[in-house]
């Protein structure tokens, strides 16, 4: 079965950066896309990007161009998520979920299978 | 950056239909989906591509869509059906980038 296990929660300082990692297994890891959603306390989902373990390339929503990166190491079928300059508004519970479809097949990507999700606090 | 709206609540009592829409200017051209979160839980896909339901999901979810709304329908709304309703969908741009409504709060009593 489809299992994404993610990092266990961070405490960071303002302007740090924290790295989340969200290891795969129960499928062929390169043959999905993996997105990243984060949700703050009490607000809603958030989408932040998408990584194609199989090649690398990465898409990002546009409010975290330059701040964050999505990449991959496809001998431990793990994806990571790396945000930087961190701020209070950056509090979340940042999840990882694996694409509904695989990725040669022309669709739209739709997060599916969700990781248990990684809470990070960023406060002084 | 592409938006899509939803009302911040509905409430209906036990066995009564729940409607929950999403507004969004390219609807016309791009499929909705829909997540049901529960407190503390991670979402699940009840509704993909307008209105198919993945394996497991009960009968009375549905989804349609026409013009720029989509619409989650509860049919016979259960008290465990209170949650968090979430529409997704992706731009046009071919990025593959995706976007979540702002979500819904279902309440059943």
């Amino acid at each position: 079965q489809v299992q994404l296990v993610q990092s266990g929660a961070e405490v960071k300082k303002p302007g740090a950066s924290v790295k989340v990692s969200c290891k795969a297994s129960g499928y062929t890891f390169t043959s999905y896309y993996m997105h990243w959603v984060r949700q703050a306390p009490g607000q809603g989902l958030e989408w932040m990007g998408i990584i194609n373990p199989s090649g690398g390339s990465t898409s990002y929503a546009q409010k975290f161009q330059g701040r964050v990166t999505m990449t991959r190491d496809t001998s431990t079928s793990t994806v990571y998520m790396e945000l930087s300059s961190l701020r209070s508004e950056d509090t979340a519970v940042y999840y990882c979920a694996r694409d509904f479809s695989v990725l040669w097949v022309t669709a739209d990507r739709v997060p599916d299978y969700w990781g248990q999700g990684t809470l990070v606090t960023v406060s002084s | 950056s592409y938006e899509l709206t939803q009302p911040p609540s509905v409430s209906v009592s036990p066995g009564q239909t729940a409607r929950i829409t999403c507004s969004g200017d390219a609807l016309p051209k791009k499929y909705a989906y829909w997540y049901q979160q529960k407190s503390g839980q991670a979402p699940v896909l009840v509704i993909y591509e307008d209105s198919k339901r993945p394996s497991g999901i009960p009968e009375r979810f549905s989804g349609s869509s026409s013009g720029t709304m989509a619409t989650l329908t509860i049919s016979g709304a259960q008290v465990e059906d209170e949650a968090d309703y979430y529409c997704y969908s992706t731009d046009s741009s071919g990025n593959h980038r995706g976007v979540f409504g702002g979500g819904t709060k279902l309440t059943v009593l």
